[in-house]
Formats: C-alpha cells, sequence, structure tokens
C-alpha cells in the first residue's frame, strides 16, 4: 500500500529540547516536503527535497532544519523547539514536484498522517 | 504578492442541496491549481487539479472545479452534498518558481441532516 509514514504523531515537549519529526514513503519518490497547519492559515511549506542531498527552503523555513539522505526519508528537526512552533505539521510526497510542466497529470502529491506537536 | 483566497472561512448546507466553495488566486501568470480535502484527523487528499485545457475540471467523490480566467478562480462545485463531504476544503496554487504548492486558508464545510 502506498502511503507517507510519519512519526510521531503526537508529541509534547519543553522549550529548547531539540526534536526531530520523522517522514518516510514507500513509493520511491523523489519530491518530499514539509507543512505546517496553524489554524485561520492554511497550510505552509517549512522545506521541501526534489532528490537526495537537495533541499530548499519553503515559506516559513526559520527554527527548521531537514536532510535527505535516503530517498525514502525527509526528517524534521527542530533544533531548540519554541512554542511558537506548536502546529500540526505534514509530510507529502509525490514523484515530480506538485505542478511541474512534463509532469505526469495523474501524478498526486501523498500527505502523511500528520504529527501534532506542542512546544510548552 | 501571489496568494490564494479562500474567502469563506465557514460554510453549512443541508444534505442533498449543491455545494460552491470559491477560491481565487492572486497570480501574474495562470499557476496550477488544485483542491485538497482534510477530514477530521486526516491528512490531504487530492480532490481534482488544473493545469490546462478544458476548464471544467471532474474530480473524486463527484466533485467538480471551474477554472475562470477572467475571475481569477477556480470555484468547487457538487450538486449534491453527503453528510460524508463535512471535512476541511483547501484550494492551493502551484507556479514554476519555487517548486512549491501554495495554500488557501481553508473552507470548513458541514453538513446538516
Amino acid at each position: 500500500e502506498a502511503q507517507v509514514t510519519q512519526n510521531p504523531r503526537y508529541l509534547i515537549t519543553v522549550t529548547g529540547k531539540k526534536l526531530t519529526v520523522t517522514c518516510s514513503q514507500n513509493m520511491n519518490h523523489e519530491y518530499m516536503s514539509w507543512y505546517r497547519q496553524d489554524p485561520g492559515l492554511g497550510l505552509r511549506q517549512i522545506y521541501y527535497s526534489m532528490n537526495v542531498e537537495v533541499t530548499d527552503k519553503g515559506d516559513v523555513p526559520e527554527g527548521y532544519k531537514v536532510s535527505r539522505k535516503e530517498k525514502r526519508n525527509f526528517p524534521l528537526i527542530l533544533e531548540s523547539p519554541s512554542p511558537n512552533q506548536t502546529s500540526l505539521y505534514f509530510c507529502a510526497s509525490s514523484s515530480s514536484p506538485p505542478g511541474l510542466a512534463g509532469g505526469s497529470l495523474t501524478d498526486t502529491q501523498y500527505f502523511g498522517p500528520g504529527t501534532r506537536l506542542t512546544v510548552l | 504578492a501571489q496568494s490564494v483566497t479562500q474567502p469563506d472561512i465557514h460554510i453549512t448546507v443541508s444534505e442533498g442541496a449543491s455545494l460552491e466553495l470559491r477560491c481565487n488566486y492572486s497570480y501574474g501568470a495562470t499557476p496550477y491549481l488544485f483542491w485538497y480535502v482534510q477530514s477530521p484527523g486526516q491528512g490531504l487528499q487530492l480532490l481534482l487539479k488544473y493545469f490546462s485545457g478544458d476548464t471544467l475540471v471532474q474530480g473524486i467523490k463527484g466533485f467538480e472545479a471551474e477554472f475562470k480566467r477572467s475571475q481569477s478562480s477556480f470555484n468547487l462545485r457538487k450538486p449534491s452534498v453527503h453528510w460524508s463531504d463535512a471535512a476541511e476544503y483547501f484550494c492551493a496554487a502551484f507556479t514554476g518558481g519555487g517548486n512549491k504548492l501554495t495554500f488557501g486558508t481553508g473552507t470548513q464545510l458541514k453538513v446538516e441532516l
């Protein structure tokens, strides 16, 4: 079954304690991204990766790091979490960037189930 | 600045009634456009997308959307809503630069039985 998995699903932590949220996909997708969802703001992209060792900033990258050492995994790292990073986080993957010209018209971006993070 | 606007935060419809969710975009060129649905506690699922060509796009679950360049709109419609359609709906746009989707703020749909 094609899927994107995230762990943990729920996390409560304290300010300054480093954490990692893992994301893994089993579809051999090249493109992966992280979003945060906040009430009234919709989803905002944090980082994305076009392929292994290729990552770039999205709209709200401050306070986050990512790495892409293997095609299937794209962890999100919060080196020193702060309360304003309390949010619902989604990982997503697709074989190509969501609207890349020339990409398959049937390609779709698969989303993980989400990780609800609370930073106290 | 490039943006996607969903003017309705909440919409309530009766089961069996028709539905239209509004989406407007502000881009220099026509972006690629998407509608996603998020059921409670779930991730996002793609309903439909517009790249080019026919301006009326059919999606899953009986949804369709119409692209209107003159109005910079991409409204989502369904002729007869089912109780299971209650969810949050997001419009999104993609342009070649940046390789990223920009989402609207979402519309929460409530269906009254």
